[in-house]
């Protein structure tokens, strides 16, 4: 069973403060994702990374960073956090290949600013 | 990139009806269309996809069908149960690795 974990479900942050998310998967995947999900607007990429210390933007990547020094593991950077970043973060991570590419999630962090 | 669009954004029916949720893609070069499920405070998990040379897959009472032309996929789920009350996601796959989702629907099936 793959196996995608979150480093908090739970985090209340202050304005300005740095904050790290941190996904890890247990099944050599390639990929890793990280997406922000708020009501009525689905799932929106933040950044992707398809190897170690590769990365690509998604489609809102502004005022986010991330870092992927292992394979395993790939976190989710706010500089300084603001409150309409407040959301449920989800990261997921698959196995990449031409043909399907299913996507693990893992159980997401809440994350508050204030 | 890829657009993806979704609908209907809620739907609702009786316990024992068909659902049919639509999503419509924007890049003819997409070629994996994957259906997430999501219960409420749970992570999306896959239910079904459906590669580009393929016209329908069916899993028991979840089926999926596929419009290259026209650019659009369809989730039909028959014989409805409480269970299958969830919000549903469906996503286009234009490059490796990366899938564009649509927004969503949230299906609520009455007992």
């Amino acid at each position: 069973d793959v196996k995608v974990t979150q480093s908090s479900r739970y985090l209340v942050k202050r304005t300005g403060e740095k904050v790290f998310l941190e996904c890890v998967q247990d099944m050599d995947h390639e990929n890793m994702f990280w997406y922000r999900q708020d009501p009525g607007l689905g799932l929106r990429l933040i950044y992707f990374s398809y190897d170690v210390k590769m990365k690509e933007k998604g489609d809102i990547p502004e005022g986010y960073s991330v870092s992927r020094e292992k394979k395993e593991r790939f976190s989710l950077i706010l500089e300084s956090a603001s409150t309409n970043q407040t959301s449920m973060y989800l990261c997921a991570s698959s196995f990449g290949g031409a043909s399907t590419d299913t996507q693990y999630f893992g159980p997401g962090t809440r994350l508050t600013v204030l | 990139g890829e657009n993806v669009e979704q609908h209907p954004s809620t739907l609702s029916v009786q316990e024992g009806d068909s659902a049919v949720i639509k999503c419509t893609y924007s890049d003819s070069a997409s070629n994996y269309f994957p259906w997430y499920k999501q219960e409420l405070g749970k992570r999306p998990q896959l239910i079904i996809d459906i590669r580009s040379n393929v016209g329908e897959k069916k899993d028991q009472r979840i089926a999926v069908t596929l419009n290259k032309t026209a650019k659009h996929f369809s989730l039909h789920i028959t014989e409805t149960q409480p269970e299958d009350s969830a919000v549903y996601f469906c996503a286009a796959r234009l490059n490796a690795g990366k899938s564009t989702f649509g927004d969503g629907t949230t299906l609520t099936v009455k007992p």
